[in-house]
């Protein structure tokens, strides 16, 4: 079974940093393409950011590139996010998901419960 | 990037009842849309993937069709437990994109 497990969410002020984490289980993670999708207090979601599984090439939202960093480490089956610079509209429940290729691009079918991140002085 | 567009962004409806959402694409995604439901406090759910493939689980009350720019996610007969808020999503390029959701309310 498919499961996955985000952490790391935190009250943070506006300029600082958090990394987040999803520890993932239930699947061969080192080939797989994992993703952080985010959504804002009653709002809907937002792609951030993709890894792919294959070479590890890494896609951002123009929102956050140049300020998050995903990563993974296969060898401990655990998806990264470093979000730097942070401001007060980054604020949302960020969700790790494992994403299946659909010849043309990634959707996601299976996601973590969440870990909410609040940016405020 | 492409611009997802969902209508209605509330619908009213009772158990029982059929229900048509729609997505719009700004441009052609062809058959590259996926359906997810939410529920409140708890993480999106793949209902539907390259517009019609029903995942793995999912009852057959759901269904999607459409093509190039416009889509639907059809409910034949609501359940209790259908009532939540829908999402569409396009994976043709990049970035990927989202509809701003619709949510489906008891009537």
């Amino acid at each position: 079974e498919v499961h996955l497990l985000e952490s790391g969410g935190d009250l943070v002020q506006p300029g600082g940093s958090l990394r987040l984490s999803c520890a993932a289980s239930g699947f061969t993670f080192s080939s797989l393409t994992m993703s952080w999708v985010r959504q804002a207090p009653g709002k809907g979601l937002e792609w951030v950011s993709t890894v792919a599984g294959s070479n590890g090439d890494t896609h951002y939202a123009d929102s956050v590139r140049g300020r998050f960093t995903i990563s993974r480490d296969n060898s401990k089956n655990t998806l990264y996010l470093q979000m730097n610079s942070l401001r007060v509209e980054d604020t949302a429940v960020y969700y790790c998901a494992k994403d299946r290729w659909g010849s043309s691009g990634w959707f996601k079918d299976y996601w973590g419960q969440g870990t909410l991140v609040t940016v405020s002085s | 990037d492409i611009q997802m567009t969902q209508s209605p962004s509330t619908l009213s409806a009772s158990v029982g009842d059929r229900v048509t959402i729609t997505c719009r694409a700004s441009q052609s995604i062809s058959s590259w849309l996926a359906w997810y439901q939410q529920k409140p406090g708890k993480a999106p759910n793949l209902l539907i993937y390259k517009v019609s493939s029903l995942e793995s689980g999912v009852p057959s009350r759901f269904s999607g069709s459409g093509s190039e720019t416009e889509f639907t996610l059809t409910i034949s007969s609501l359940k209790p437990d259908d009532f939540a808020t829908y999402y569409c999503q396009q994976y043709n390029s990049l970035p990927p994109t989202f509809g701003q959701g619709t949510k489906l309310e008891i009537k």
